[in-house]
């Protein structure tokens, strides 16, 4: 079963808008990861935060960690066209095992 | 670099058939990940290699599948027996040490079971 479960399912906006999706996951976790794919690719990574962080960036990329409420997001500003494409998270256990995804947002940045 | 490569990029097999799928991680990178991807949803985990050895093969569906990694680089998943429902996209990531290191994935193999 998945661990995370990402919303919403779909999102659409326009070029240059903020894109906001969210996470929640169900266990303890040790960090908390989001990738991007683009269509027929493999998952590229976008950013880690362990679980004793609160927030972290990456150039338009902001990511928050509520561990209290078990829940992420992830936002992209001033989004663009290029950023259309499923954005998954996934939680990497304490025993660090496994990297569990969830079903991924699919985001589409209209011009 | 290079980055994670799977070979091949697509295969399609008959029902009934063995099937391997190769997996040539980064240079370096300790840790090993296979996971399978229907369309439209997540990576499901299949099993995770540290080394040579597998840490953890909790995710594997059933003994058709199996994996290895014998000199702890290049990695092998085989699936015996194939059934239609073993369709799907089978990605390999690799990451330097395991632990709270990022993934790198290659662009999966796309498999066929007709």
């Amino acid at each position: 079963s998945q661990q995370g479960e990402e919303d919403p399912q779909a999102l659409s906006i326009q070029e240059g808008e903020n894109a906001t999706m969210n996470c929640s996951y169900k266990t303890s976790i040790n960090n908390l990861q989001w990738y991007r794919q683009n269509s027929g690719r493999g998952l590229v990574h976008l950013i880690l935060i362990r679980s004793n962080e609160r927030e972290k960036h990456s150039g338009r990329l902001r990511v928050t960690l509520d561990t209290s409420k078990k829940s992420s997001s992830l936002l992209i500003t001033a989004s663009r066209a290029a950023d259309t494409a499923s954005y998954f998270c996934a939680t990497e256990t304490p025993s660090g095992s496994r990297l569990t995804f969830g079903e991924g947002t699919q985001l589409t940045v209209n011009p | 670099g290079a980055g994670v490569s799977q070979t091949p990029s697509n295969k399609v097999t008959e029902k009934g058939k063995y099937v391997e799928l190769r997996c040539d991680p980064i240079s370096g990178h300790t840790a090993l990940y296979w996971y399978r991807q229907s369309l439209g949803q997540g990576p499901e985990f299949l099993i995770y290699f540290q080394g040579t050895g597998a840490a953890d093969d909790s995710g594997l569906p059933n003994d058709r599948f199996f994996a290895v990694r014998p000199e702890g680089s290049v990695s092998t998943l085989k699936i015996q027996r194939t059934e239609r429902g073993d369709s799907a996209v089978y990605l390999c990531a690799s990451s330097l040490k395991g632990i709270n290191s990022p993934l790198h994935f290659g662009n999966g193999t796309r498999l066929t079971v007709t």
